[in-house]
């Protein structure tokens, strides 16, 4: 499997302020992408991470709230801008492994936002 | 819109007794992934499945995919303590071509519990 280390593991954050979260494979992918869990919930799709273009955005997220970068084929960052409590999830990151189909989640980064 | 149900939701079972979880889901696909998640831990991929009428085994896992009917299973042999998670299903969003985008939708998951 793919080693995909994330950081931080967890912040706690204050109101208002942003935190960026990085996400590092073990070897090149050309396909990653962000998900959201929030508390007791399942996973949901914030965007998929393009190298050398901008990030496509699923429905209800944007990209003045999640700015996503992806500088090259082993490295993504994901920053959560101007925190509400209600941005307190764990956020993870996915790679797929084109010749099998598999697709590998991060640790996960626990964000608690008071 | 793309949606994937899952159940049952809770399950509560002795270890020993086999059961089967069902992930029902609305669109046209035809990749779906299980994952097992530990409280507190990650997405351990348990199964990918990749056409119709695959399926797969693993220990006491066994998963299967019915694409016309747009149903996975996820039979539960002889449960151990061991097996104790929540596990999700989800299903690969395809892209506007029809072709897989790797994008995955999740359902609810479903929180198993072995007794002994």
């Amino acid at each position: 499997s793919a080693v995909i280390s994330q950081k931080p593991s967890r912040d706690i954050c204050q109101r208002g302020t942003s935190l960026t979260i990085q996400c590092q494979v073990d070897s090149q992918v050309t396909m990653m992408f962000w998900y959201r869990q929030q508390p007791g919930q399942s996973l949901t799709l914030i965007a998929t991470a393009n190298q050398g273009s901008e990030a496509t955005y699923e429905s209800g997220f944007v990209i003045d709230k999640f700015p996503i970068s992806r500088p090259n084929l082993t490295f993504s960052t994901l920053t959560v801008s101007n925190m509400s409590p209600e941005d307190s999830s764990i956020y993870l990151c996915s790679v797929y492994r084109g010749w099998d189909g598999e697709l590998f989640f991060g640790e996960g980064s626990r964000l608690t936002v008071l | 819109e793309l949606k994937v149900e899952q159940n049952p939701l809770f399950l509560s079972m002795q270890e020993g007794k086999n059961y089967t979880i069902y992930c029902n889901y609305s669109t046209t696909s035809d990749r779906l992934y299980w994952y097992r998640q530990d409280p507190g831990k990650s997405l351990e991929s348990l199964f990918v499945l990749l056409s119709n009428g695959a399926v797969k085994q693993e220990g006491r896992l066994m998963a299967s995919l019915d694409t016309k009917a747009r149903l996975s299973t996820l039979h539960i042999t002889a449960a151990v303590h061991d097996l104790s998670a929540t596990y999700f299903c989800a299903v690969d969003m395809l892209n506007i071509l029809g072709t897989s985008g790797s994008r995955l939708t999740f359902g609810e998951g479903t929180q198993l519990t072995v007794n002994p």
